[in-house]
Parts: structure tokens; C-alpha cells; sequence
């Protein structure tokens, strides 16, 4: 399994430009997660989907943020335009959960995507 | 309200040392997930540890050992005998009823030569 995708690795961008982020979750896997990292606020919760449809989007910023999930391999985040405060590194992870509530499940997380907006 | 709290910014110890991180989580969910992360300076997110809310037995896993209690809400991480290649920044996290997985705000740990 090649495991949770993401592209770019590094994006570097002007500010006011659109920002496309991409993630290719584990086959199976039927959460999907966006996080942001900066040092100021840590790891937070952007979006997530179950089977392709957003569950919660409260963590996402502002307006100029938007996620989708057209199908079961495939999501992206978008940023339009783009701002500097908008730099940080962009985590994509998935998770599938079994039906037992003491069974294991677990989140594999992708090797993230530094963007930087000049 | 924060979920998950890791009190301890920064911990630099010499190798061969052992290291306990501190977790203290908050929740109102009978049934809930913790887990340990690992960022090395390489980025990356590593999943280390997982413990669900049923089962407080403690367990070892080669260096690695973790003391979870529900009586306080801990969740507490030791690395035995460590190494430089220990060094990263450790991260507790809560999943709940939702899934969710909400982090703490992350221990660095720093092991010197």
C-alpha cells in the first residue's frame, strides 16, 4: 500500500493566487481528513468527509478556503486567493472505522504540503 | 476548550536516558481512542501508539511504554534507553464519538550524543 498521497510536497505561490492541494487516501479508508500546522496554532482540524461527503468544515478559516471530494481516491483543498498567513504545512489523513466500537481503527497521515504564500 | 493538554513544551535529556511525556485529555465520550504521534524533523506524521477507552492495561512495545488512566485522564508516553534518533516532536491525540482526532500541542524532545 502505497499509503495517504499528497502533491505538491512544496508550494510556493503569490499572494492572491489560487492554491490547489491534492490527496490520494488509502483504498478502503472511508474518512478523510484536512489538517493545517503552523507554529502558532499547532495541528487543527480544517475538514472531513465520510464517504465523500463533508461532515464538518467548522475548522475551516474562511471562505476563501474550500474542500472536495468528488470520489473515494481523490480530494482537494483549495485556497482562493491565497494570503501569507495562509503558510503552513497541509496534512491530509484517512481512517476507516469498524463496526465493533472496542476494534481498532486508526489514521495514517500523509507526508503533508508545505505551501508558502509570498 | 482544549481536549488534549501536553504541559511539557520541551524536554532535553543525554542518550540512554528515559523520557516519560505527560498527556492529560478531556472528554465526555465513554467510548474514545488515544494515540501518540511522532514528527521528526523530516515533517512526517508517525503513528506510534494507540489505546481505546476500554482497555487500561498497560502495555511495552520494545522502547517504547505507556501508562494510560482513566481515573485521571492520562495518557503519559515513556521512551526507554533513548537515542538521538528519538529526538521529534511527540504529539497526544483524542478521538472521539466523531472521530475526530484533535492533538496536543506537542512535546520536542531533544536527546543529546
Amino acid at each position: 500500500d502505497a499509503g495517504v498521497i499528497q502533491s505538491p510536497r512544496h508550494e510556493v505561490t503569490e499572494m492572491g493566487q489560487e492554491v490547489t492541494l491534492r490527496c490520494k487516501p488509502i483504498s478502503g479508508h472511508d474518512y478523510l481528513f484536512w489538517y493545517r500546522q503552523t507554529m502558532m496554532r499547532g495541528l487543527e482540524l480544517l475538514i472531513y468527509f465520510n464517504n465523500n461527503v463533508p461532515i464538518d468544515d467548522s475548522g475551516m478559516p474562511e471562505d476563501r478556503f474550500s474542500a472536495k471530494m468528488p470520489n473515494a481516491s481523490f480530494s482537494t483543498l483549495k485556497i482562493q486567493p491565497s494570503e501569507p498567513r495562509d503558510s503552513a504545512v497541509y496534512f491530509c489523513a484517512s481512517s476507516f472505522v469498524l463496526k465493533r466500537a472496542e476494534d481498532y481503527y486508526g489514521y495514517t497521515f500523509g507526508s503533508g504540503t508545505r505551501l508558502t504564500v509570498v | 476548550a482544549q481536549k488534549v493538554t501536553q504541559a511539557q513544551t520541551e524536554i532535553s535529556v543525554v542518550e540512554k536516558e528515559d523520557v516519560t511525556l505527560d498527556c492529560v485529555y478531556e472528554t465526555r465520550d465513554t467510548t474514545y481512542y488515544l494515540f501518540w504521534y511522532k514528527q521528526p524533523p523530516s515533517g512526517e506524521l508517525v503513528f506510534l501508539i494507540r489505546r481505546n477507552s476500554f482497555d487500561e492495561q498497560n502495555e511495552i512495545s520494545g522502547r517504547y511504554s505507556w501508562n494510560f488512566q482513566k481515573s485521571t485522564s492520562s495518557f503519559n508516553f515513556t521512551i526507554t534507553a533513548s537515542q538521538v534518533v528519538d529526538s521529534a516532536v511527540y504529539f497526544c491525540a483524542l478521538s472521539e464519538w466523531n472521530y475526530k482526532l484533535s492533538f496536543g500541542a506537542g512535546t520536542t524532545v531533544t536527546v543529546r550524543a
